[in-house]
């Protein structure tokens, strides 16, 4: 079974500039969860998706953040003008449906860096 | 707020050296208590899911235990390859499925 793939592994953008993360989830798991991690900090929780849906999106910190997960499947994160602050490492996580309390499973994330 | 304390940051442990690393917490209403592994460069790697006070598991040199106020991960004669950074994370009733993450523990075994 393949697990959550992430693209890209590293992107380096301007302050200003526009970048966008991509998730495919494990095949079938409805959940999909974004996390990120900035440094010297822990993992952050983003937002949590239930197939097309955004269950929860207390953790986005602005709104020069969007996600969206296109027919329930794989997930895009969009950060728009990108800020200096936004740089850390993303991750994606997925879980199977009814099982949110348990074994959601993350991949390899996307280290942004903004310069 | 969930809280989630990790201890000690860093620890340092000569193969076959068993120990144990802590996870302090404080949430309303505990749904579940996470540890996981991560290694450099990767994703974290799921390892248990605790429920409630006085659950265990186990998983090769690894236990888990947890108690109403901490949990702990405990290593027993660790090999090289266990090392890593370990993860606990706590979800609660008012926090929906987000897990809140402690720092984590980097953990060295040398040969």
């Amino acid at each position: 079974e393949a697990g959550v793939t992430q693209f890209p592994s590293h992107s380096v953008i301007e302050k200003g500039q526009t970048v966008t993360l991509r998730c495919d989830p494990i095949s079938g798991h409805d959940n999909l969860y974004w996390y990120r991690r900035v440094m010297g900090k822990e993992i952050k929780f983003l937002l949590h998706f239930v197939k097309e849906s955004k269950q929860d999106e207390s953790g986005m910190p602005n709104n020069r953040f969007l996600a969206e997960r296109t027919g329930g499947t794989y997930s895009t994160l969009k950060v728009q003008p990108a800020e200096l602050e936004d740089s850390g490492v993303y991750f994606c996580a997925s879980s199977h449906a009814g099982r949110g309390y348990t074994e959601a499973f993350f991949g390899q994330g996307t280290r942004l860096t903004v310069v | 707020e969930d809280q989630v304390t990790q201890s000690p940051e860093a620890l340092r442990l000569q193969e076959g050296e068993s120990s144990s690393l802590n996870c302090s917490y404080t949430v309303s209403g505990l749904r579940g208590l996470f540890w996981y592994r991560q290694d450099p460069g990767k994703g974290p790697e799921f390892l248990f899911t605790l429920y409630s006070a006085g659950e265990e598991k186990e998983k090769e040199r690894l236990k888990a235990t947890l108690t109403k106020k901490e949990s702990f991960l405990h290593i027993t004669a660790p090999k090289p390859e266990d090392s890593a950074t370990y993860l606990c994370a706590v979800q609660g009733s008012n926090s929906g499925y987000a897990l809140n993450f402690g720092k984590g523990t980097s953990l060295l075994v040398t040969p």
